[in-house]
Parts: C-alpha cells; structure tokens; sequence
C-alpha cells in the first residue's frame, strides 16, 4: 500500500516560531510537493522538487521555503510564521512522465497565534 | 489568476440521484484531468482521471466527461451514496510539468 506519511497531524505555533513540516513518501517517486488549502481557494501550490536537491517555486512561495536531501523527503519550512500562514497544508509525490496521479499525505493542519 | 475553476461551491443531492460536479479550465495546454474526493481533516485521495485523447472515462459510478472544445469537464456520480459526501477538486496539468493545478472545489452534500 503506497503511502505518503506527514510528520503532524495538527500544529499550533505562536507567531515569529520556525516550523518545520516534513513528508516522506516510500513510492519512490521523483516529484514532490506542497499544497496549502484554504476555503475557498482551493489547493494552491506552494514549492515542488522533481528530484534531490531540486526546487521550483510554486503559485505561492512567499514566506516558505523547502529542502530536499534525500529522494524520498521533502520538507517544508515556515521561517518566521504569521497568522496568515494558518492553513491546511498537504505533501504529494508523483511519478514523473504523463498521465499518472498524485499520492497525498493525511495533511498537517497549523495554526499561528 | 485561476486556470482551474469549480464554479459551483456546494451541491446537495438525494441519495439514489445523479451528481454532477463541474469544472472549466482556460489553459489550452492542459491535456490531463483527475478528480480527487477530500474528507475532512484527511488527504485527497485520486477518483478517476481522463486524458485529452479521449472525452469519456467510466470506474463504477463515476463517470468523466470532457469538451476540450468548450474547455469544460464534469465528474457524473450515479447513484450518489451518502459516503460520497466531500469535497471534490478538480486538477489539471500539461502532461509535461508535473505539477497538477487545482480548482477550487466543490463540497457535496448527498442526503437521505
């Protein structure tokens, strides 16, 4: 059973705080990325990495920034975090070449105080 | 600038009947389409896709139409369960990037 695991379930940060979020999927798969969902707005795409130490910024980076050391792990930094970052935020992979779908992680829900 | 629009926020429909979500994209390069269905507090999880060679995918009760020429696809659900009351996102991409781009999502609310 593939999976996509993310590191919290639920987070409360005050503002100003350094969050780290991490996903780690176990397909194998060179893509990764990061999603924020907000009501309304739909799953906006934060950073994506499509492959070790590679990033592309996504419709959203401001305030975010990534690594990716090894293949199957991609994490999500929030250096100085503000109310506006409380959000749903959700990791995928995906497997490079066309028409494949994408895996996601439960999400990690945060929230900044 | 949103490529992928759900138009519709919310939808209820009776258990039994048919659901109809819809979806319209503008980017003329988008050639793969998939449904994801998103419970709350859970990820999304992948419904069924349709590529632009074709303009009909079917998995069980769920049925994807696409008119490239109108841009617009919509996701049948025949009958609605109870069970698939959710949110439903739309995502798109160009066969080439990787990156999937989402619409905004419309929640169904099937009832009894």
């Amino acid at each position: 059973d593939v999976k996509v695991t993310q590191s919290s379930r639920y987070l409360v940060k005050r503002t100003g705080e350094k969050v780290f979020l991490e996903c780690v999927q176990d397909m194998d798969h060179e893509n990764m990325f990061w999603y924020r969902q907000d009501p309304g707005l739909g799953l906006r795409l934060i950073y994506f990495s499509y492959d070790v130490k590679m990033k592309e910024k996504g419709d959203i980076p401001e305030g975010y920034s990534v690594s990716r050391e090894k293949k199957e792990r991609f994490s999500l930094i929030l250096e100085s975090t503000s109310t506006n970052q409380t959000s749903m935020y959700l990791c995928a992979s995906r497997s490079p070449g066309q028409n494949t779908e994408a895996f996601f992680g439960q999400g990690t829900r945060l929230t900044v105080v | 600038d949103q490529q992928v629009k759900q138009n519709s926020p919310s939808l209820s429909v009776q258990e039994g009947r048919i659901s109809i979500l819809n979806c319209d994209y503008t980017n003329s390069m988008f050639d793969y389409f998939l449904w994801y269905k998103k419970y709350p507090a859970e990820g999304p999880t992948f419904l069924i896709s349709i590529s632009s060679i074709k303009d009909k995918n079917e998995d069980g009760r769920f049925t994807v139409f696409l008119n490239k020429s109108a841009k617009h696809l919509s996701l049948h659900i025949v009958p609605s369960q109870p069970g698939d009351s959710a949110v439903y996102f739309c995502a798109a991409d160009t066969g080439t990037a990787s990156k999937l781009t989402f619409g905004t999502g419309t929640r169904l609310q099937v009832t009894l």
